[in-house]
């Protein structure tokens, strides 16, 4: 079984600051690890999704996630954070005989002035 | 653009009331999963089809259920709301249900139960 373990439920960063979530997975077989943004009352968009071809992936609007298979991470930064990044952010992982996703609890970043 | 729809936006209820959320999909995929979301949680998985095939989680509530007449729509019906289903309820897709599909999620729907 597979498991994703989000450390800090809300980050808050400056504008123009650095953009580090943070994500840790479980999982018993190689991993497909996703990114999602989720802005309030709409639905989830992908950011950003790992399938092995790369261990740096690069996303939308600026993000990217490193693949880092001895610390079972996969963080998501962003160089200088925008006032539009703010929102609800998920990691997710599928692996195993399972396409279905298991998400962690989300980590709300908020981007101030 | 190929999108997944849902309708509506916005669906207040009474307390025991039947109601049905709808989605479309113009993606031609073959999976399609609805999950239910609270304030400030995780998205959970309540069941997907899989073509025709439907899957049911386990701790979902039989009040729930769901039909696909076809492979652009997918219908949630929630049989009697209680005030504990007020969510948000997304809506998904997926290509092939095979390991790495990426999901793509409808702008969901906000269900009040008064």
């Amino acid at each position: 079984a597979q498991s994703v373990t989000q450390l800090g439920s809300h980050v808050s960063v400056s504008e123009g600051a650095l953009v580090l979530l943070r994500c840790n997975y479980s999982s018993s077989v190689p991993p497909y690890l996703f990114w999602y943004v989720q802005y309030p009352n709409q639905g989830l968009q992908l950011l950003l999704k790992y399938t092995s071809a790369a261990t740096l992936v690069k996303g939308i609007n600026g993000f990217e996630a490193e693949f880092k298979k001895s610390e079972t991470s996969f963080h998501l930064t962003k160089p200088s954070a925008h006032m539009s990044d703010a929102a609800e952010y998920f990691c997710a992982v599928s692996g195993g005989s399972n396409y279905k996703l298991t998400f962690g609890k989300g980590t709300l970043l908020t981007v101030n002035p | 653009d190929a999108m997944v729809i849902q309708n509506p936006r916005y669906q207040v209820t009474q307390f025991g009331k039947p109601v049905t959320l709808s989605c479309s999909q113009t993606l031609n995929h073959n999976v399609m999963y609805w999950y239910q979301q609270k304030s400030s949680q995780a998205p959970k998985l309540l069941f997907h089809y899989y073509d025709k095939d439907f899957n049911n989680e386990a701790d979902t509530p039989d009040n729930f259920q769901s039909r696909r007449p076809n492979t652009s729509f997918c219908f949630l019906d929630i049989r009697s709301p209680g005030l504990g289903d007020a969510a948000m309820y997304l809506c998904a897709t997926s290509s092939k249900g095979q390991l790495g599909d990426t999901q793509y999620f409808g702008p969901g729907t906000r269900l009040t139960v008064l």
